[in-house]
């Protein structure tokens, strides 16, 4: 069974500039989430979707993030624009319906903003 | 709110011999769940162990095993018979009984020595 697939691995760009990260989570899993690791420390829930509706995304920087899940699969992460206190690991992880114990990580996308 | 606490920064074991890793967490929810992930250098995190807050029993898997005292809030992480594998960051993570979210703590970085 594949994992869960994220890209870039790797993305640099200069502040100001968009960015967007894709995620495919493993297949039947309805619950997708996107996490924001910063160095040196655990990840931050960003957004939470059950199927195509983001259930949690009360840490979602509206102003410049936003994040899709077209027909409950694949989503999309966004930043526009980017600063440099974006820099950080974004993780993708996806799991099988509430309450199920384990989340499923992907390798994660390194942004970097100069 | 929740909160998880990791101490160690950083921690040697030599090969073969045992670890415990510090996890101590404050909720004010009666049904939680306790989560282990280990994150190797190349980003992905790992689901290793989980308790429930009503678990009687301390959980464990293989070499893993979760040292749970409710009453002091804690859930150390137990690593038996540490290998070179075993080299790399380790998060304790809480969820709220029933949710989806986690809640990660800032991660101990661990060397396995010859």
């Amino acid at each position: 069974e594949a994992g869960v697939v994220q890209s870039p691995r790797y993305k640099i760009i200069e502040k100001k500039q968009p960015v967007a990260f894709w995620c495919n989570p493993i297949s039947g899993h309805n619950t997708l989430y996107w996490y924001r690791q910063n160095l040196g420390q655990g990840p931050e829930l960003l957004i939470r979707y059950e199927n195509e509706e983001a259930v949690d995304d009360s840490q979602l920087p509206k102003d410049r993030f936003s994040a899709e899940r077209l027909k409950g699969v694949d989503s999309t992460l966004k930043i526009q624009p980017a600063e440099l206190g974006d820099s950080a690991v974004y993780l993708c992880a996806s799991s099988q319906g509430q309450g199920i114990i384990e989340q499923y990580f992907g390798p994660g996308t390194r942004l970097t903003v100069t | 709110a929740q909160k998880i606490t990791q101490t160690q920064p950083g921690m040697f074991v030599q090969e073969k011999e045992a670890v415990t890793l510090d996890c101590t967490y404050d909720t004010s929810d009666p049904s939680y769940g306790l989560f282990w992930y280990k994150q190797p250098s190349s980003g992905e995190m790992i689901f290793l162990i989980y308790q429930g807050s009503y678990d009687q029993q301390n959980a464990t898997e293989g070499r893993y095993s979760l040292n749970f005292q409710k009453a002091r809030k804690s859930a150390n992480l137990v690593i038996s018979a540490s290998q070179l594998g075993d080299s790399a960051m380790y998060f304790c993570a809480m969820k709220r009984g029933g949710g989806n979210k986690l809640t990660f703590g800032t991660g101990t970085q661990l060397k396995v020595e010859l």
